[in-house]
């Protein structure tokens, strides 16, 4: 139990375009969604949180209006980078958690590459 | 706030080896302590984690890790290394054991397994 899955795996997308990445809790309904981005041989940066039904909460310094975060099923949640630029280029992971026995850890996306170029 | 340090940034260790991957943390509050595994191009995988109770973590693939609070420590640690264990490695805490908190990662540890 407890998989998350995120679609697409990969993207490339032109500069300026718009790209929408989907994470999925397949197996369990999760309150919580969290998106992290990793650059290369680095470690994870949370970006934003997002609850079921509210306004994602973002860390300091992440652009709300470039990442928009939408969660709206308890299954479902979606990340699209707005106007995107060569240096949004990274590796985008979600994790998801929060229900009746998915309490005490998050599960993790097998995570998104996006390129831009 | 809660830190996390992970010392060394790059561990090799011959395989069949001792593997001992170091973690410190900062809490203000008791913590909850995860280990994570990432293969490459790949999501996050929980090794074993740390919430209440036994201080000595048993996870998978045959890892654990001792939680010492006086040394504000967790490290990880592998009897003998394995080639698949080849990785990289990531310690987290949390002020929850919920999955509704977010996770503080350290920056991670790069395992090779020598042959």
């Amino acid at each position: 139990g407890a998989v998350v899955s995120q679609h697409p795996s990969r993207v490339i997308c032109k500069s300026g375009t718009s790209v929408k990445i989907e994470c999925r809790s397949l197996d369990f309904q999760a309150t919580t969604m969290f998106w992290y981005r990793q650059f290369p041989k680095q470690s994870l940066m949370l970006m934003a949180t997002s609850n079921e039904g509210s306004k994602a909460t973002y860390e300091q310094g992440v652009e709300k209006d470039k990442f928009l975060i939408n969660h709206a099923s308890l299954t479902l949640s979606t990340l699209t980078v707005t106007s995107a630029h060569p240096e949004d280029s990274s590796f985008y992971i979600c994790s998801a958690g929060g229900t009746s026995g998915y309490l005490h850890e998050q599960y993790f996306g097998p995570g998104t590459r996006l390129t831009v170029t | 706030a809660q830190s996390v340090t992970q010392l060394g940034s790059h561990v090799s260790v011959s395989e069949g080896a001792l593997v001992l991957l170091r973690c410190n943390y900062s809490s203000s509050v008791p913590p909850y302590l995860f280990w994570y595994v990432q293969y490459p191009n790949q999501g996050l995988q929980l090794l074993l984690k740390y919430t209440t109770g036994a201080t000595l973590v048993k996870g998978i693939n045959g890892f654990e890790a001792e939680f010492k609070k006086s040394e504000t420590s967790f490290h990880l640690t592998k009897p003998s290394a394995h080639m698949s264990d080849a990785a990289e490695y990531f310690c987290a805490v949390s002020d929850r054991p919920s999955g509704n908190e977010k996770l503080t990662f350290g920056t991670g540890t790069r395992l090779t397994i020598i042959p």
